[in-house]
């Protein structure tokens, strides 16, 4: 089964600051997405970014963006620009087919 | 509103009653997916319907979980004498098929 790691229970970013969330995970296959989602306290699951493996170049959305390392299975997401509104639980999340699976989460604190 | 929408937001249910969840997906969207999120855990993928035909349920956690979309609409999610490890948040999703999914805001099950 594919397994996805977040390293960091808990981040802490001031407001206008740059953080960056970790994600790695493990795969066989070379054909697959990469996603994180944004999940604020009893809010739902949004998406914030997804990458496609076979593309190398990274995705960007607005001040989100992803650096993916194909190689090393390593797909972190740096959030720039801080806003406290960016404040949540982010899931790294892996598909290959119909299903995601999710990491345990990064809870993200933004700090004025 | 036009997203995906869950009912009950909460449940409250005492060990060994039956209970039921019932999503509503984005109309257009053929594809449903039921998760499970228990705390400080990321969403665990349960099963998925494309149209009405259930297409994976090994992964629903045991034969008291069952799930049904009659029709290609809404879905329920049945939940048969329940225990107290059930307790949880039970997450739909719905998608059009390889595109990105779109997360209700969850029903939050406490058996007591």
């Amino acid at each position: 089964a594919q397994t996805v790691t977040q390293s960091q229970p808990e981040m802490s970013v001031q407001e206008a600051e740059t953080v960056t969330l970790s994600c790695t995970y493990d795969t066989s296959e070379s054909d697959y997405y990469l996603f994180w989602y944004k999940q604020p306290p009893s809010r739902q699951m949004i998406l914030v970014i997804r990458q496609e493996a076979y593309k190398q170049q990274n995705a960007t959305e607005n001040r989100f963006s992803v650096n993916f390392q194909k190689a090393a299975k390593s797909f972190s997401l740096k959030i720039s620009d801080s806003q406290l509104g960016d404040a949540a639980m982010y899931f790294c999340a892996y598909r290959e087919g119909y299903a995601l699976n999710f990491g345990k989460g990064t809870s993200l604190l933004v700090t004025p | 509103d036009t997203g995906v929408s869950q009912d009950p937001r909460h449940k409250i249910t005492k060990r060994g009653q039956n209970v039921t969840f019932r999503c509503d997906p984005i109309s257009e969207h053929n594809r449903l997916y039921w998760y499970r999120q228990t705390l400080g855990q990321g969403p665990e993928f349960l099963t998925y319907f494309q149209n009405e035909a259930q297409l994976e349920k090994s992964r629903l956690l045991s034969d008291r979980f069952s799930a049904e979309r009659p029709k290609g609409s809404f879905s329920t999610l049945e939940i048969q004498r329940t225990e107290q490890g059930d307790s949880a948040m039970y997450l739909c999703a719905s998608s059009l098929v390889s595109r990105q999914a779109f997360f209700g805001q969850g029903t939050r099950l406490t058996v007591v």
